[in-house]
């Protein structure tokens, strides 16, 4: 069974460009949950998206947003990047909703902003 | 507010030595507890949870963790370290809306 897949693994935007980083879940999995895995931050929680519809987001700005397709695949949009955006995006999937699922996560897209 | 703390920044163990990472967690209500591990240029891999039931939960490539709510831990175990096991290691806990809260990780390092 193949596993949550993301795509592009790297991506080198200049300051104040967009970015755009694309996740498929697990086959049969309909929540997918994105995270920022910035040097010295940690993982900070960044959105869930269940059935098509965004359920959370953490405390990012509005210029990190993203959607949920109807094949259950999501989108993470980041506009007007800065420099501090550079980071590790990871994107995780469940069965359901949260609630005592186990989290799968991709390999992550790591984003570079010049 | 939810939090969990992983005390130690970095394990150093002799291969073959058992191994365990810390980690202690600030929860309201049942904790849903979750390890992972993060290979270098890497995603997230699961290794094991509680949820409820037996304290002492078994995981994958041998580690196990110990469920113990009175010191509000949940450390990582393994009874025999592999240089293979060197990685950053990640506690997390289930919070509201569909987050994981996670430790500043451990970084584990297994010397032959």
């Amino acid at each position: 069974e193949a596993g949550v897949t993301q795509s592009p693994t790297h991506l080198i935007k200049t300051r104040g460009q967009q970015a755009t980083l694309r996740c498929s879940p697990i086959s049969g999995h309909t929540s997918v949950y994105w995270y920022q895995q910035a040097l010295g931050l940690g993982l900070q929680f960044l959105l869930w998206y269940d059935e098509g519809e965004e359920r959370n987001r953490g405390n990012f700005p509005p210029r990190f947003s993203g959607r949920q397709f109807p094949n259950y695949s999501s989108e993470l949009n980041v506009n007007a990047l800065e420099l501090e955006d550079s980071a590790l995006y990871l994107c995780a999937s469940t069965l359901g909703g949260p609630r005592e699922e186990t989290q799968y996560f991709g390999p992550g897209t790591r984003l570079l902003v010049l | 507010a939810q939090s969990v703390a992983q005390p130690e920044d970095q394990v150093n163990v002799a291969e073959g030595n058992p191994l365990t990472v810390k980690c202690t967690y600030s929860v309201s209500g049942n904790p849903y507890l979750f390890w992972y591990v993060q290979y270098p240029n890497r995603g997230l891999q699961f290794l094991l949870k509680y949820i409820t039931g037996d304290n002492l939960v078994k995981g994958s490539y041998g580690f196990e963790a110990e469920f113990n709510k009175s010191q509000t831990s949940f450390h990582l175990k393994k009874p025999s370290a592999l240089v293979s096991d060197s990685a950053l290691y990640f506690c997390a806990s289930q919070g509201q809306g569909g987050k994981l809260i996670f430790g500043q990780g451990t970084e584990l390092s297994v010397k032959p």
